[in-house]
């Protein structure tokens, strides 16, 4: 099993390009979340999702989007990128009977 | 408002010093405490997950214990290598739907 894998693990953007990013599980999990860490803000949650077709929004959703077509598949876009979403950008996975949540490596994101 | 802080923000001991992380909460109907593990340029990895008051779990030098306000992560006699940041989570909502809302962490740095 790979887990969660996330890709790209770096991107540097221009102010108003769109992008996805990609996260993919391998671990048959329904739960699957979109988080950023910024300094001293932890972790907070964009978007979720508790199985294909179905999401909704967290804390911070301004500025994306997610769509969740399959099991293993949970891309986040950017619509049009702004300097304040530059971040670390988090994909985790969660099943339904399971308790921790799974994390993949992260996407370090700059908008210039 | 469920909140969930951390304390210290940072940490510094000595090799074998021991310690405690402190995690204070207000979470409506608890549904588990977790405890993760990052390294830098990484992702979270889990720890441990409590769900009752006086439950207490065990991981190498590392003791996670809850009490109805707060989460403790006890290490006892670090070394080098436990420097990382922890952060603690607990599930968002009345359904099961893995959202998480996490502490801004407690970095901890052992010096040899």
């Amino acid at each position: 099993n790979a887990g969660v894998t996330q890709t790209p693990k770096f991107q540097v953007l221009k102010t108003g390009q769109s992008m996805t990013l990609q996260c993919a599980q391998d671990m048959n999990h329904e739960y699957m979340s979109w988080y950023r860490q910024d300094p001293g803000m932890g972790l907070r949650l964009i978007h979720y999702s508790v199985g294909a077709g179905i999401t909704d929004q967290g804390e911070v959703p301004n500025g994306y989007n997610v769509s969740r077509s399959t099991t293993e598949d949970f891309p986040l876009r950017l619509l049009s990128a702004a300097p304040s979403q530059t971040s670390v950008y988090f994909c985790a996975s969660r099943g339904y009977r399971g308790t921790e949540a799974f994390f993949g490596q992260g996407t370090r994101l700059t908008v210039v | 408002e469920d909140q969930v802080t951390q304390s210290p923000e940072a940490l510094r001991l000595q090799e074998g010093e021991s310690s405690s992380l402190n995690c204070s909460y207000t979470v409506s109907g608890l549904r588990g405490l977790f405890w993760y593990r990052q390294d830098p340029g990484k992702g979270p990895e889990f720890l441990f997950t409590l769900y009752s008051a006086g439950e207490e779990k065990e991981k190498e030098r590392l003791k996670a214990t809850l009490t109805k306000k707060e989460s403790f992560l006890h290490i006892t006699a670090p070394k080098p290598e436990d420097s990382a940041t922890y952060l603690c989570a607990a599930p968002l909502g009345s359904s099961n739907t893995g959202k998480l809302i996490f502490g801004q962490g407690t970095t901890l740095q052992v010096k040899p």
